[in-house]
């Protein structure tokens, strides 16, 4: 299993709608969390952390599922500037490695 | 608002030659990466660096890579020769502590011909 999976998608979402993602990590020990997004060719640019008591930031929100080992990203009333790819963070160990996810890729369509 | 800086943002090299790429990281940061990613491709780790010294690397770093931080602001990834297949974008990032969030440069789009 890899430490960091996420469904590399494309998911392809109307615009105004509602789409979420998740990236589940294999770590029970992980420590830290976080949501980045990358548009085509630039770099991957951090979004928002995930706390354990989960947080949002105006159309986003984001969970932590310690029980399942996964981390959500909900994106509500999705712009077309939000077509980007999602990728996850976990830090974990002993020695702070961080394990990037591959991403997911999220189209939205007019 | 402090940004990872890095130089050149495109740099086109002959196979076999040196090259040296620049990151000025975030000035109080103290965990400094090096990425790369080929195009269409994932985004993948070759090395981590603190207190002057290599924490971690991957396989993909080889000893025909190098990092230095040679003046306590510079942060530089050099790779010997260059092969064909070290053409990708260079994506230098900073930490300001081992739990925080690693902010990225805008990278450097190597291309080896």
């Amino acid at each position: 299993r890899k430490e960091v999976e996420q469904d590399p998608g494309p998911f392809n979402v109307p615009e105004g709608a509602t789409v979420a993602f998740n990236c589940t990590y294999s770590n029970s020990a992980s420590q830290s969390f976080f949501w980045y997004r990358q548009d085509c060719r630039k770099e991957p640019k951090l979004l928002m952390s995930v706390y354990s008591s989960g947080n949002e930031d105006g159309r986003f929100t984001a969970q932590l599922n310690r029980a399942s080992q996964y981390i959500s990203l909900l994106i509500r009333d999705s712009k077309l500037s939000d077509s980007a790819t999602y990728l996850c963070v976990v830090i974990s160990g002993s020695n702070y490695q961080l394990i990037w996810g591959a991403g997911t890729k999220l189209i939205i369509k007019p | 608002e402090p940004e990872v800086t890095q130089t050149p943002s495109h740099q086109v090299t002959q196979m076999g030659q040196e090259v040296i790429l620049r990151c000025v990281p975030i000035s109080n940061h103290l965990y400094f990466y090096w990425y790369r990613q080929i195009l269409g491709q994932k985004v993948e780790f070759l090395v981590s660096f603190y207190n002057n010294e290599i924490s971690e690397k991957s396989e993909i770093f080889d000893d025909q890579f190098s990092v230095e931080r040679p003046d306590g602001s510079n942060f530089t990834l050099k790779i010997r020769s260059t092969k064909l297949e070290d053409s990708a974008m260079y994506f230098c990032a900073s930490q300001s502590g081992s739990y925080n969030e690693q902010f990225f440069g805008p990278g450097t789009r190597l291309t080896v011909l």
